[in-house]
């Protein structure tokens, strides 16, 4: 069954201090995986997509990664404007659609200042 | 370039009865998806449309429907609605070409609360 974890569940950083956040996945084949972030009460805004092992991009303080098993969103010296809750989504090849998207639970980042 | 809408953004109901959500994707885009978003088990993929045809189904119970218009809108229908239909309905939009690179991006999602 195809499933995605992310990793800590909430996340707690003083403004500058730098971290990752980790999303492993299983997947029968990896279209694609797609970072988000969700503010409180909005719909997820669009981050990055990754679609093989080794891939990085960055944007701004965020840059996320991909390897066969597992990406991580890195976080450098984050401001409280980061504060949201990051998820991660997968999707799977296969089938003649475009094929769903399969998110994790998030993680949930609160940058003190 | 106007991102995804969806109407109503608030709703309340009671049990029983059912509901009726509206999604305009971006312009151009042709692929519509639906997402249900609830605290405890996350965002589950409802269905897709694309030309105005259902391409993609999730778990859910068939109270729950939806259609696509020719113009690419869609909407969604929950029939008696349960307690537990109570959630954060978020409508995706992506080109819909199939091709194996496309992005989906979301519209600000119906609050719906089934008392």
């Amino acid at each position: 069954e195809d499933q995605v974890t992310q990793s800590p569940e909430a996340l707690r950083l003083q403004e500058g201090e730098s971290s990752s956040l980790n999303c492993s996945y299983t997947v029968s084949g990896l279209r694609g995986l797609f970072w988000y972030r969700q503010d409180p009460g909005k719909g997820p805004e669009f981050l990055f997509t990754l679609y093989s092992a080794g891939e990085e991009k960055e944007k701004e303080r965020l840059k996320a990664t991909l390897t066969k098993k597992e990406s991580f969103l890195h976080i450098t010296a984050p401001k409280p404007e980061d504060s949201a809750t990051y998820l991660c989504a997968v999707q799977a090849l296969g089938g003649g659609s475009q094929g769903n998207l399969i998110f994790g639970k998030g993680t949930k980042l609160s940058v003190k200042p | 370039k106007a991102g995804v809408t969806q109407t109503p953004r608030y709703l309340i109901k009671t049990r029983g009865q059912q509901v009726t959500l509206s999604c305009s994707p971006i312009s151009g885009h042709r692929s519509v998806s639906w997402y249900q978003q609830t605290p405890g088990q996350g965002l589950q993929f409802l269905f897709e449309y694309f030309s105005e045809t259902q391409r993609n189904k999730g778990n859910f119970p068939g109270r729950f429907s939806g259609r696509q218009f020719s113009n690419s809108r869609s909407e969604m229908n929950v029939s008696t609605l349960e307690l537990g239909d109570s959630a954060l309905y978020l409508c995706a939009s992506s080109p819909g070409l199939a091709g194996p690179k496309e992005t989906q991006y979301f519209g600000p999602g119906t609050r719906l609360l089934v008392l």
